[in-house]
């Protein structure tokens, strides 16, 4: 079936350093592909998607690129805040079964000040 | 803007007694999950439905029931709690219009068991 891995956490930055968090997957499909955060007491949150492959999703500053070839979504940001102190989830969604959004098991990101 | 409304928001069962768990939208969706969330583990998907009347099994159901009577309200069952058990349930939904589907979620009923 389909599958998302990523970086196990958890991962402690410093403030202003750069941050990768890896995602690959897998299906035999053409996935949609997500990353999520999620901050404590809260539901995690949409942080973009990328339905299609070579493109690029960004937003507040993180990035990731739809790598086809590699099967990966990896997570950067080439600053990181305390303020991103969160959960982050990889997820995909394949076109044979777009209502079905698989996610990864998370990655805890802690930067200090 | 909509909203999704998990309750009860905590939850303390005792072991093998049947539990609740209820979710509303108000944003029409037709498309909505439950998902539980257990540390090291990630989200991993319960049951999902597509429209009213509608389930469809996720990865981990059972143990498990769910009910979709309304489109705005999607109901979870866990049948026999089990002893220590501790885990969040999020629920979600989506438009369920096409494939760029991106569930948006509650804030979760944290579950305890005695």
């Amino acid at each position: 079936g389909d599958s998302v891995t990523q970086t196990e956490g958890p991962v402690t930055l410093s403030e202003g350093t750069s941050l990768t968090v890896n995602c690959s997957y897998e299906t035999k499909q053409y996935p949609t592909l997500f990353w999520y955060v999620q901050y404590p007491g809260e539901g995690p949150q949409l942080l973009f998607k990328v339905p299609k492959a070579n493109e690029k999703g960004s937003n507040r500053g993180f990035e990731a690129t739809y790598n086809k070839e590699a099967t990966s979504f990896h997570l950067q940001k080439a600053s990181v805040q305390e303020s991103d102190s969160a959960v982050y989830y990889c997820a995909l969604s394949a076109d044979t079964n777009a209502y079905k959004v698989i996610f990864g098991k998370g990655t805890h990101l802690h930067v200090l000040p | 803007g909509g909203i999704i409304t998990q309750t009860p928001k905590f939850l303390i069962g005792q072991e093998g007694q049947k539990l609740t768990l209820k979710c509303q939208q108000n944003f029409n969706h037709d498309t909505m999950y439950w998902y539980r969330q257990d540390s090291g583990k990630g989200l991993r998907l319960i049951y999902y439905s597509i429209t009213e009347n509608d389930l469809q099994k996720g990865d981990l159901s059972e143990g498990y029931d769910a009910s979709r009577e309304k489109k705005s309200s999607f109901s979870l069952t866990v049948t026999s709690a089990q002893k220590n058990e501790m885990a969040v349930f999020l629920c979600a939904s989506s438009p369920g219009t096409d494939n760029n589907q991106a569930p948006l979620f509650g804030e979760g009923t944290r579950l305890s068991v005695l």
